[in-house]
């Protein structure tokens, strides 16, 4: 089936820095992809709508400058954490759905720990 | 809005034991309704799915049955395997696709040999 890949898988960094997290669909191409985040024991919670060659559609109360989305190519989109404090640890997932829309393909998360 | 509640875990069973995971919704309207699994290390993969009241999902031996009447969608197997230990997620769209998806906190599953 379709994979979808994420990097990197974990990361820790200090706060006030940036991170970036990459979500590559590896052999199909994707118009649209997901963000997601969770946290321990709880849903996913979608963060925002990825689309190439447009702006990202953010959920009600996900800060658009917090949280950069860039969808540059078909097989790429990026999300980056800017400034980031200790309450965005948190696992971030993305997924890209299928061409007939029937399911989505998700990447296996990235586990962000800001100190 | 929608939402999904599902049984709370860590759920540990025995091999060749029946599984049943719990999972209610609310929706408006008619949606669709989704069981994905997460095996460890890997992202989270359909395992069935059902668009209909009484449609029945069923893949490797899971099956769900779409009750509109009680608002449920459990995940049942009759015999699991070790294999079969993973984490599990009940979800549903109301756009009628998987484009948008509410899911549920996820129920994790051991299978003790």
């Amino acid at each position: 089936g379709a994979v979808v890949s994420q990097h990197p898988s974990w990361v820790i960094c200090k706060s006030g820095t940036s991170v970036k997290i990459e979500c590559r669909s590896l052999d199909f191409q994707a118009t649209t992809m997901f963000w997601y985040r969770q946290f321990p024991k709880q849903s996913l919670m979608l963060m925002a709508t990825s689309n190439e060659g447009s702006k990202a559609t953010y959920e009600q109360g996900v800060e658009k400058d917090k949280f950069l989305i860039n969808h540059a190519s078909l097989t790429l989109s990026t999300l980056t954490v800017t400034s980031a404090h200790p309450e965005d640890s948190s696992f971030y997932i993305c997924s890209a759905p299928s061409l007939q829309g029937d399911t989505q393909y998700f990447g296996p998360g990235t586990r962000l720990t800001v100190l | 809005g929608n939402s999904v509640t599902q049984m709370e875990g860590p759920v540990t069973l025995s091999e060749e034991a029946f599984l049943t995971i719990n999972c209610t919704y609310t929706a408006t309207g008619y949606p669709s309704l989704f069981w994905y699994v997460q095996y460890p290390g890997e992202g989270l993969q359909l395992l069935l799915k059902a668009t209909k009241a009484d449609d029945k999902g069923s893949n490797k031996g899971f099956e769900a049955t779409y009750r509109k009447e009680t608002t449920s969608f459990h995940l049942e197997k009759g015999s699991v395997q070790v294999s079969d230990s993973a984490v599990y997620f009940c979800a549903l769209s109301d756009l009628g696709s998987a484009r948008q998806l509410t899911f549920g906190s996820g129920t994790q599953l051991t299978v003790l040999p």
